[in-house]
């Protein structure tokens, strides 16, 4: 099956400043990678996804990067605010419709 | 709208019950996904549900554990003879539709503790 590994495991910014996740995947038939931001105690919510067939997506202040290749994608927070302190999951898709998850970013934003 | 409700919220068990978890999704979403989410931890794919079919039960960590779905809607998560190592928290998502690429939209969880 499929095997997401995460890194880091937490991650500490200056407010200001960019954070980069970093995920890889072992399946190479996965075709849809999202991720989602779990704040303390709620409901994890996608904030970004991406699809084997685009290389790179962005959205105001996040973007996220494809290596198919590599079997790598990545997360990019720029300009990191207080209100993106999160928990950050990457996952990964095949088409058995599953979610295959990463252990977590932890994400702290120093003011 | 409404999001994806779950019920209850937290859960409390001796070991050895059986609990039922509830999962409400959002109106006309045909897909149905459970998750556990042990303390610090990623998701754990349980099951999912096409309708009522649940085509895959791999996911579910022992023959204690199991799901139905009823009338293409509400979803029950039914733990038989409780242990501590199922206290997590228990993630329900749905789809509009079952396929890759459709987002998944979750609830709010029942932390599920086992004593």
């Amino acid at each position: 099956g499929e095997n997401v590994e995460q890194h880091p495991s937490t991650l500490s910014v200056q407010e200001g400043d960019s954070a980069v996740i970093k995920c890889t995947y072992s399946d190479s038939a996965s075709n849809y990678f999202p991720w989602y931001k779990q704040e303390l105690g709620k409901r994890p919510q996608l904030i970004i996804d991406i699809r084997s067939n685009v290389g790179e997506k962005k959205d105001q202040r996040i973007a996220v990067t494809l290596n198919k290749t590599a079997k790598h994608f990545s997360l990019h927070i720029t300009e990191t605010q207080p209100e993106d302190s999160a928990v950050y999951f990457c996952a990964a898709s095949t088409n058995d419709y599953k979610l295959s998850f990463g252990a977590g970013t932890t994400v702290t934003v120093r003011a | 709208g409404a999001g994806v409700s779950q019920s209850p919220s937290n859960k409390v068990t001796e070991k050895g019950k059986d609990v039922e978890l509830r999962c409400d999704p959002i109106s006309g979403h045909t897909a149905l996904y459970w998750y556990r989410q042990s303390l610090g931890q990623g998701l754990e794919f349980l099951i999912y549900f096409q309708g009522n079919s649940a085509p895959d039960k791999s996911g579910l960590p022992s023959d204690r554990f199991s799901a139905e779905r009823t009338g293409g809607s509400v979803s029950t998560l039914t733990i038989q003879r409780t242990q501590q190592e199922d206290s997590a928290v228990y993630l329900c998502a749905s789809s509009l539709m079952l396929g890759a690429g459709e987002t998944q939209y979750f609830g709010p969880g029942t932390r599920l503790l086992v004593l």
